[in-house]
């Protein structure tokens, strides 16, 4: 088993509706999660992090954590076409230093 | 700022061959990384340094080795390619200051091993 999954999707929605990911995990030691966005043949890019629980908005992206459940979310506001990509949740131990653990990725597409 | 750059871009090579993957960064980030990204595998950490003159083993790293000469530079070599190699890698860098470690991504290198 896996120590982060995320569904692989596609997960299609129509423009400006709200996009909801998410990821589970199984080690509780994880203190630091992070979500990046991956476009189609280009390098992911951070796009959210969260320490711990608790929420943390910027913009249209809201992440969620809840450490009780070892469940994290992402929630994309307004989606635009702009905003098709693969969503990769990331973790990081505070033991591991600067190792993250990253989740399969879901693939999002957003039809204008 | 380049950033973080891969050299190449792409690569076909058959099996047994050997070949060298370099990535650069101009950041005078301490930290570098390797990955390899299947599909539905995510990134999965090959090697990675924590200074310069220093390596060390991720999650996948046999068939690879690394060095790391140059702090800007972290050089990734297949010895002796498999098809089980074919695969998208990714060098990524951060900096040691700071909570979060953010880690910057190069643009990739895909290599296919026939």
């Amino acid at each position: 088993q896996k120590e982060v999954e995320q569904d692989p999707g596609p997960l299609s929605v129509p423009e400006g509706a709200i996009v909801s990911l998410n990821c589970t995990y199984s080690n509780s030691a994880f203190q630091y999660f992070m979500w990046y966005r991956q476009y189609s043949r280009k390098g992911p890019e951070l796009l959210m992090y969260t320490y711990s629980s608790g929420n943390k908005e910027d913009g249209r992206f809201t992440a969620q954590v809840d450490k009780s459940s070892k469940y994290i979310s992402l929630f994309i506001r307004d989606s635009q076409p702009s905003d098709s990509a693969t969503y990769l949740c990331a973790m990081r131990r505070v033991a591991a230093g600067n190792k993250l653990t990253f989740g399969g990725g879901t693939r999002v597409l957003v039809k204008p | 700022n380049a950033g973080v750059t891969q050299t190449p871009k792409f690569r076909v090579l058959k099996t047994g061959q050997s070949m060298t993957l370099l990535c650069a960064q101009d950041m005078n980030h301490e930290y570098m990384y390797w990955y390899r990204q299947d599909p539905g595998m995510g990134l999965r950490l090959i090697h990675y340094s924590v200074g310069e003159g220093t390596t060390a083993k991720g999650e996948v790293p046999d068939g690879y080795n690394v060095s790391r000469l140059k702090k800007q530079n972290f050089l990734l070599g297949l010895e002796s390619a498999a098809p089980s190699q074919t695969s998208v890698y990714f060098c990524a860098s951060s900096s040691r200051v700071g909570l979060t470690y953010e880690q910057y991504f190069g643009p990739g290198t895909r290599l296919t091993v026939t």
